[in-house]
């Protein structure tokens, strides 16, 4: 298995619904991330986690919370959102996240990502 | 602190020519570099990487790409158009080993005429 499957393809949220998006992958990868993409721009990186542990956050709001409950698994928990969040949520895992070790050279895999749009 | 430029926010080709999608890096320590295309609404699908080695790099989808230190470029080409080609590139680079993130180009829509 060589995917990062994110869930739900698409999601329309109110202000103040509170949901989740999921992203999983079973490649053995110990770095995972969310990324925010708005439309005709590049990633824009929110969360690292690295061995289930938060490593990078880009100063994100509150709003979003990320989570992983284990290895293969990330969550993005979403609460309160602005119309200005609607974007495409991008999930990826690479195999290591470490500055001594050759992970990087293996590339992102991303997922198929998450159209999310606030109404 | 790395940076990469994509010159050219827009390219259209013809099917059948050729296809050239420019990226320039900065960087203080050697680099790795990265392509990747996205489809519309789809995620990013990793066409190619450099890391070290041999400077001519083969991709998937007939791409390859040349990593040319003394230019800090790292164009993108194929010799023959598909209408498939028809995407959304971006260029990436990263620290080499002792980087911990992925800098992204502002991408290249690339449309392919008939």
């Amino acid at each position: 298995d060589t995917e990062v499957t994110q869930t739900p393809k698409h999601l329309v949220m109110g202000m103040t619904n509170k949901k989740s998006l999921k992203c999983e992958q079973h490649m053995g990868h110990r770095a995972m991330y969310w990324y925010k993409q708005k439309a005709k721009k590049p990633p824009e990186l929110m969360f690292v986690y690295s061995y289930e542990k938060l490593s990078i956050n880009e100063s994100v709001p509150s709003r979003f919370s990320p989570e992983c409950p284990n290895s293969s698994l990330l969550n993005l928990h979403l609460h309160a959102l602005q119309p200005e969040d609607s974007a495409l949520y991008l999930c990826a895992s690479s195999q290591d996240f470490s500055r001594t070790l050759w992970g990087w050279s293996y590339g992102y895999t991303f997922g198929s990502g998450t159209r999310l749009t606030v109404v | 602190a790395q940076s990469v430029t994509q010159l050219g926010s827009h390219v259209s080709v013809s099917e059948g020519a050729l296809v050239l999608l420019r990226c320039n890096y900065s960087s203080s320590v050697p680099p790795y570099l990265f392509w990747y295309v996205q489809y519309p609404n789809q995620g990013l699908q990793l066409l190619l990487k450099y890391t070290t080695g041999a400077t001519l790099v083969k991709g998937i989808n007939g791409f390859e790409a040349e990593f040319k230190k003394s230019e800090t470029s790292f164009h993108l080409t194929k010799p023959s158009a598909h209408m498939s080609d028809a995407a959304e590139y971006f260029c990436a680079v990263s620290e080499g080993d002792t980087g911990n993130q992925f800098y992204f180009g502002t991408g290249t829509s690339l449309t392919v005429i008939p």
